[in-house]
C-alpha cells in the first residue's frame, strides 16, 4: 500500500463546476501538506501548501486537511477549461525535504 | 527566465547504452532533487543534495548516479539502461536554509524513452 493514495481519475466536470479533489495518507508524521498541478509535458508547480491541520484559501482554491482522518482536500470553485490537468497531492514530515507524493488526479473541465 | 533548467528535453537510446541528464537552477537555492514520473504520473523522489552533499537517497539501482558539481547544478548518469528506465525525470530545487517550509521548484522533464 502507499503512503499516499489518490484517485487517479479523470474526473470530468462542466464548466463552472465546484471540485473535490482528495487524498489519503498512513503517515501521521506528516506535516506540510501540497498541492502541484500539472499541465501535460510540463513540471508540476505549487498551488497551495497547508501546515498541520486546517483551512486554507486563494482566489477560486481551498485546500482543507483533516490530520485527525488523514484526509487532503483541494476545492475548485467556478471550475475552466484552463484547470484541466493533474493534480498531484503531496506531503512531507516537518525538517526533512522528501515530498511523497499520490499518483495524480487529472482532472478535465468541458467548456 | 527559466528557474530550473533540464537538458536534454527528450532522449531516446538503446538498452546498454549510458546517458546523463542535466540540471541547473538560477534561484540561488542550496538543495536539488531529482524525480522519476513514471507512465501512471506517479512521482518519486530519487536523490537529493544540499550545497553538493547527498542527503535523500532513495533504494535506486547504483546504475543511477547523481553528481552535482556545485550548488547551481545536478546531473544524473544513468549506466546500462534498461527498459523499464523509460520515464520522465524531473529536477526540482529549494531554498532549505530560511524557515520550516521551503516550496519545490520543478523543472520542465527530461522525457526519456529506451528501446
Amino acid at each position: 500500500q502507499k503512503e499516499v493514495e489518490q484517485d487517479p481519475g479523470p474526473l470530468s466536470v462542466p464548466e463552472g463546476a465546484i471540485v473535490s479533489l482528495n487524498c489519503t495518507y498512513s503517515n501521521s508524521a506528516f506535516q506540510y501538506f501540497m498541492w502541484y498541478r500539472q499541465y501535460s509535458r510540463k513540471g508540476p508547480e505549487l498551488l497551495m501548501y497547508t501546515y498541520s491541520s486546517g483551512n486554507k484559501e486563494d482566489g477560486r482554491f481551498t485546500a482543507q486537511v483533516d490530520k485527525s482522518s488523514k484526509y487532503i482536500s483541494l476545492f475548485i470553485r467556478d471550475s475552466q477549461p484552463s484547470d484541466s490537468a493533474t493534480y498531484l497531492c503531496a506531503m512531507r514530515h516537518t525538517g526533512f525535504q522528501k515530498l511523497v507524493f499520490g499518483t495524480g488526479t487529472r482532472l478535465l473541465v468541458s467548456p | 527566465d527559466t528557474a530550473v533548467s533540464q537538458t536534454p528535453k527528450y532522449l531516446v537510446t538503446q538498452m546498454g547504452n549510458d546517458k546523463s541528464i542535466k540540471c541547473e537552477q538560477n534561484l540561488g537555492h542550496d538543495t536539488m532533487y531529482w524525480y522519476k514520473q513514471d507512465s501512471k504520473k506517479f512521482l518519486k523522489i530519487m536523490f537529493s543534495y544540499n550545497n553538493k552533499e547527498l542527503i535523500i537517497n532513495e533504494t535506486v539501482p547504483n546504475r543511477f548516479s547523481p553528481k552535482s558539481p556545485d550548488k547551481a547544478h545536478l546531473n544524473l548518469h544513468i549506466n546500462s539502461l534498461e527498459l523499464g528506465d523509460s520515464a520522465v525525470y524531473f529536477c526540482a530545487s529549494s531554498d532549505t536554509s530560511g524557515g520550516a517550509y521551503n516550496e519545490q521548484f520543478f523543472g520542465p522533464g527530461t522525457r526519456l524513452t529506451v528501446l
